[in-house]
């Protein structure tokens, strides 16, 4: 079935450090592709979403591109501000709509000042 | 309120009793999903309401679960005769159309002793 494998974490970076947090997928057909953030004491949030090959998502400083040739969604930020420290998921929506998501582990990132 | 309520926080029961988790979705969002998380394993999908549509249950576990939705807002997950295995987190989402969960509640932890 479909999958989603993240980066191992905990991740811990300084303030202003370059981030990449890994994920491949592996799905029937194309599904579209998501990253949650979940702030410390909050619910899980939508981040970024692509829904098609080479498409790349924004928000926040962040961005993940689409790479259907790798099978990868990986989730980047230039630099990166303590207020970043959170649980990060990456996601798959099952080929039957994207209600139904498949989430990877969870990759916790504390951002030292 | 501002995000998705869930209650209690945490529940503990015995093996056997029922359970029932509420979860209010934000004001407006016609979409509303519920998810788990168990111990070391990613989110699963539960079920899925939008709007006044018969509801995707394809997610539920065993005839043990169940979930309605009243009047289009507020959801309750009963869980019957619950066992050790429905341990978890049981957590809730809502969006204002279709596609994938845009806000989640802080959850419900569910210990079943």
């Amino acid at each position: 079935g479909d999958s989603v494998t993240q980066m191992e974490g905990p991740v811990t970076l300084s303030e202003e450090a370059f981030l990449t947090i890994n994920c491949t997928y592996t799905a029937t057909g194309y599904p579209s592709l998501f990253w949650y953030v979940q702030y410390p004491g909050e619910g899980l949030q939508l981040l970024l979403k692509a829904t098609k090959a080479d498409d790349k998502g924004s928000n926040k400083g962040f961005e993940a591109t689409y790479r259907k040739e790798t099978t990868s969604f990986h989730l980047e930020k230039g630099s990166v501000q303590v207020s970043d420290s959170a649980v990060y998921f990456c996601a798959l929506s099952d080929r039957k709509g994207a209600q139904k998501l498949v989430f990877g582990q969870g990759t916790r990132l504390t951002i030292n000042p | 309120g501002a995000g998705v309520s869930q209650s209690p926080s945490n529940k503990v029961t015995e093996k056997g009793k029922d359970v029932e988790l509420r979860c209010d979705p934000i004001s407006g969002h016609t979409a509303l999903y519920w998810y788990r998380q168990s111990l070391g394993q990613g989110l699963e999908f539960l079920i899925y309401f939008q709007g006044n549509s018969a509801p995707d249950k394809s997610g539920l576990p065993s005839d043990r679960f169940s979930a309605e939705r009243t009047g289009g807002s507020v959801s309750t997950l009963t869980i019957q005769r619950t066992q050790q295995e429905d341990s978890a987190v049981y957590l809730c989402a809502s969006s204002p159309g279709q596609g994938p969960p845009l806000h989640f509640g802080n959850g419900t932890r569910l210990t079943v002793t």
